[in-house]
C-alpha cells in the first residue's frame, strides 16, 4: 500500500474558525486529491493537484482552498468552518500512468 | 454530468455464497472504471481497475466485468466469507476528464453471516 498519512485524525471545532487539514505521502505520486464522504453523497472532490503549486478546483470547491508547496504535503484549509463541513475528508494520491488513486485513513471533523 | 449507482444499498447473505454487486453509469463515455472496498473507519482500497477496452479484471474470488455500451459493471465474488464484509464503492473516470478525477457511487454495504 502507498504510504499516505492525514493529520489529524479526529477534530472538533466551532463554527468561524480556520481549519487545516494536512495531507501526506512517501510515494513521488503527482497527483493528490481532496474528497468529503457523507452519507447520502458517497464521495465527492473538493480540489485536486497535478503538481507542486498545480492544483484545481473538483465538485465541491466553494469553502476550501488548498496548497501544495512539496511533492509529498498537500494542505486543505477552511478559511472559516461552517457546521455544513463536518464531514469525513479523505486524501488520495497517484501516478498518471497507472490511474489507481490510494487512499489515506481520513479525517473526522466535526464543526459545531 | 456523469452519475454513478449502485443498487442495493446493503447486501447480507450467508457465508459461502456468491454473490453480484452492480453499478451503473448514465455517461457511456468513460476512460476506466474501478472498484474500491471500504472498510468501517477507513480508507479505500483498490480491488480492480478496468479500462474502458476490456470487458473483465480478475484478482482472487473477485470478478469485475463492464458493459460500457449499456453503462453498467458487476463485482462477482466467489465464495464470500466473514472477511469480505464491508462497502464497496464503484467509481468511473469520465473520459473527457483530465487528472483522474472520479465520480463515485454511494456504494453497497455487504454483511457476510457465519
Amino acid at each position: 500500500d502507498a504510504g499516505i498519512t492525514q493529520s489529524p485524525r479526529h477534530k472538533v471545532t466551532e463554527t468561524g474558525t480556520p481549519v487545516t487539514l494536512r495531507c501526506h505521502q512517501t510515494e513521488n505520486h503527482r497527483y493528490m486529491y481532496w474528497y468529503r464522504q457523507d452519507p447520502g453523497h458517497g464521495l465527492r472532490l473538493i480540489h485536486y493537484s497535478y503538481g507542486v503549486k498545480d492544483t484545481d478546483k473538483g465538485e465541491v470547491s466553494d469553502g476550501y482552498s488548498v496548497s501544495r508547496s512539496k511533492t509529498e504535503d498537500f494542505l486543505l484549509t477552511l478559511e472559516s468552518a461552517t457546521s455544513s463541513q463536518t464531514s469525513v475528508y479523505f486524501c488520495a494520491s497517484g501516478t498518471s500512468g497507472t490511474d489507481t488513486q490510494y487512499f489515506g485513513p481520513g479525517t473526522r471533523l466535526t464543526v459545531l | 454530468k456523469q452519475e454513478v449507482t449502485q443498487i442495493p444499498a446493503a447486501l447480507s447473505v450467508p457465508e459461502g455464497e456468491n454473490l453480484v454487486l452492480n453499478c451503473s453509469f448514465t455517461d457511456s463515455a468513460i476512460y476506466n472504471l474501478q472498484w474500491f472496498r471500504q472498510d468501517p473507519g477507513k480508507g479505500l482500497t483498490s480491488l480492480l481497475l478496468i479500462q474502458s477496452s476490456q470487458r473483465e479484471q480478475t484478482s482472487g474470488r473477485l470478478n469485475a466485468s463492464l458493459d460500457k455500451s449499456s453503462g453498467r459493471s458487476t463485482l462477482y465474488i466467489a465464495a464470500s466469507q466473514p472477511g469480505d464484509s464491508a462497502t464497496y464503492l464503484c467509481a468511473v473516470r469520465p473520459g473527457d476528464q483530465g487528472a483522474q478525477k472520479l465520480v463515485f457511487g454511494q456504494g453497497t454495504r455487504l454483511t457476510i453471516n457465519p
